[in-house]
């Protein structure tokens, strides 16, 4: 069974600009959560999703946004780009919300913003 | 905040077991304890998880005190390739419940 999946690996941008990050998970899982991970704070959660709807929110701003698809495929935002929102952004999936269920993380995306 | 406090690193010879401490004194009955390492700037692997049992699969060994206070990982035979930095994370029972990661402990296995 393939992992979870997250496009593209690698991002560059600058201040004030705006980038979408994309996530698949594990076929058949329909938890999908995304997390922040910074030298200095480490790994942070930004958000859950399960069947399209947000459960659960880290503490973010609100320029960061993200949405769950109807095949569980999960999209994150981020807008207005600032320098301190560079970090590898990691994505994990679940079969469910329970906390029995264990998550898989993807290999992350690094985002650079220059 | 993390309600797990573990040591900063440790290290272990390539061959022997690795038994890594979580100290958890908060813990409730109802949450659970995840392992995950991280090796460099890939994502984290899921290891194991456990609520009140002992735990045992391919990749380690989960030992919880009886009064749950306390856990430890044990990697039987450490390889090189373990050496990673390892969290542990309790999760309370419930829905919508995200992990919330500590620093964890820094293991380097020595050849």
């Amino acid at each position: 069974k393939a992992g979870v999946t997250q496009t593209p690996r690698y991002l560059i941008k600058t201040r004030g600009q705006q980038v979408t990050l994309s996530c698949s998970p594990i076929s058949g899982h329909r938890s999908v959560s995304w997390y922040q991970q910074t030298p200095g704070q480490g790994l942070q959660f930004l958000f859950e999703y399960f069947s399209e709807t947000q459960r659960n929110k880290g503490n973010f701003p609100g320029r960061f946004s993200g949405r769950q698809f109807s095949n569980s495929r999960s999209e994150m935002n981020v807008s207005t780009l600032e320098l301190g929102d560079s970090a590898l952004y990691l994505c994990a999936s679940s079969l469910g919300v329970a906390s029995y269920n264990e998550q898989f993380f993807g290999p992350g995306t690094r985002l650079t913003v220059l | 905040d993390a309600k797990t406090t573990q040591p900063t690193s440790m290290d272990c010879a390539e061959g022997r077991a690795a038994n890594l401490p979580c100290n958890h004194s908060t813990i409730s009955g109802n949450e659970y304890v995840y392992w995950y390492r991280q090796i460099h700037s890939q994502g984290p692997q899921y290891i194991i998880h456990g609520l009140k049992n002992n735990e045992t699969n391919e990749m380690a060994s989960l030992i919880i005190t009886e009064d749950r206070k306390s856990s430890t990982l044990i990697l039987p035979h450490a390889t090189l390739r373990d050496t990673a930095v390892y969290y542990c994370i309790v999760r309370v029972d419930g829905y919508g419940q995200n992990f919330v990661f500590g620093p964890g402990t820094r293991l380097s296995v020595l050849p």
